[in-house]
């Protein structure tokens, strides 16, 4: 079993959709989660980050993090096409440690 | 500003070549590691460094070796390139302390090995 399980997708929503991305994690050690969003032929940029448990927002983007059941979702409002890419979930145990990432849902946003 | 720069950005191997993926940031980040990227696996941890002289392998090791001469450079040899070792090779660097988990990603190196 993967310490970090994602859906690769790929998943397509209308413009103006509300987009819920997830991810589950076997290792109750892990602190640290984050989402990465890569565009085709692009490297992974950070996109949310979160430490222990509870929420972020930024924008249209809400991190959510729930340590009791190992799961974690990225919710984007009112989507849009350039919100198109694949979205990496990642976890690590302290700082600056190896992170252990999701496989990446493609997201796919149409007009 | 240009953060994590990877070169090549493409390259063709025959089974059995060697090369060198060249890897630097001018961050003064203390963490740089080594990524690979495959269909279906996510990104997989290849080797990592804490500071210049100082490398630990990662997940996936075998057939790589990497050194740590200077703050700014992370380069990536491939010893004898096997077909398994088609993939996209991501270089990322981080600064220490809280926060370092934040990975500063280069925009990869494609390699073929045929």
């Amino acid at each position: 079993q993967k310490e970090v399980e994602q859906d690769p997708g790929p998943l397509s929503v209308p413009e103006g959709a509300i987009v819920s991305l997830n991810c589950t994690y076997s290792n109750s050690a892990f602190q640290y989660f984050m989402w990465y969003r890569q565009y085709s032929r692009k490297g992974p940029e950070l996109l949310m980050y979160t430490y222990s448990s509870g929420n972020k927002e930024d924008g249209r983007f809400t991190a959510q993090v729930d340590k009791s059941s190992k799961y974690i979702s990225l919710f984007i409002r009112d989507s849009q096409p350039s919100d198109s890419a694949t979205y990496l979930c990642a976890t690590g145990r302290e700082p600056a440690s190896k992170l252990t990432f999701g496989t990446g849902t493609r997201l796919q946003v149409t007009l | 500003n240009a953060g994590v720069t990877q070169t090549p950005k493409f390259q063709v191997l025959k089974t059995g070549q060697s090369m060198t993926l060249q890897c630097a940031q001018d961050m003064n980040h203390e963490y740089m590691s080594w990524y690979r990227q495959d269909p279906g696996m996510g990104l997989r941890l290849i080797h990592y460094s804490v500071g210049a002289g100082i490398t630990d392998q990662g997940e996936v090791p075998n057939g790589y070796n990497v050194s740590r001469s200077t703050t700014e450079d992370f380069p990536l040899r491939l010893l004898s390139a096997a077909p398994s070792q088609t993939s996209v090779y991501f270089c990322a660097s981080s600064y220490s302390g809280q926060g370092g988990e934040k990975l500063f990603f280069g925009s990869g190196t494609q390699l073929s090995v045929l």
